[in-house]
């Protein structure tokens, strides 16, 4: 059973500091690694799409590692803000087009 | 562009009632994904469609159901209502399932059972 797990699961972070969270999946069979963010009350908004061993994707704040063959990829923000406040999602497609879901990481940010 | 479209935005069903959600893709978009989303859980995958092909299902029981038109437009279906299927129910749209490319959400439609 191809399973996607998320650390930790639910995260506060002063205003300012920077963190970084942790999704893992299946090392075999990796077609993509997604991420989104998802705010409350909103739908889930796509920020990285990553298909290379090594990849490194940046969106302002937020960057993304991928590591196929050990199966992680760490999701970072520099300097958070009180609007980087979301569950943080990841999200394993299997070369067979299988799509399996992590739980999320919500972090919430103290101003 | 148009987003993707889910109706009804809110309903209210009893037990034992079907229910049909319709879902939008966005104009271009071949895949369509539906999820259900419940108090304290994330996304529950439930079944992706490509051209009219389910390509992937998830771990629901069989009274989810859904499909997907030639103009990739789908519609998931519920039977036999239970109190446990009141939830958010999420679509998503993809330009190309074959490619990994990001999706796109909808709205959701909230389900009520009562």
């Amino acid at each position: 059973i191809l399973n996607v797990e998320q650390s930790p699961q639910s995260l506060h972070v002063q205003e300012g500091d920077s963190t970084n969270f942790t999704c893992s999946f299946p090392s075999s069979n990796f077609y993509a690694l997604h991420w989104y963010r998802w705010e409350t009350a909103k739908s889930p908004e796509a920020l990285f799409v990553m298909t290379l061993n090594g990849d490194e994707k940046k969106k302002g704040r937020i960057s993304a590692t991928l590591n196929t063959k050990e199966g992680y990829s760490y999701l970072y923000i520099k300097g958070s803000q009180p609007e980087d406040s979301a569950t943080y999602l990841c999200a394993f497609r299997a070369s067979n087009y299988q799509l399996i879901w992590g739980a999320g990481t919500k972090l919430i940010i103290k101003p | 562009k148009a987003g993707v479209t889910q109706t009804p935005r809110y309903l209210i069903k009893t037990r034992g009632q079907q229910v049909t959600l319709s879902c939008s893709p966005i104009s271009g978009h071949r895949s369509v994904s539906w999820y259900q989303q419940t108090p304290g859980q994330g996304l529950q995958f439930l079944f992706e469609y490509f051209s009219e092909t389910q390509r992937n299902k998830g771990n629901f029981p069989g009274r989810f159901s859904g499909r997907q038109f030639s103009n990739s437009r789908s519609e998931m279906n519920v039977s036999t209502l239970e109190l446990g299927d009141s939830a958010l129910y999420l679509c998503a749209s993809s330009s190309n399932v074959q490619e990994p490319t990001e999706a796109f959400f909808g709205q959701g439609t909230r389900l009520t059972v009562v």
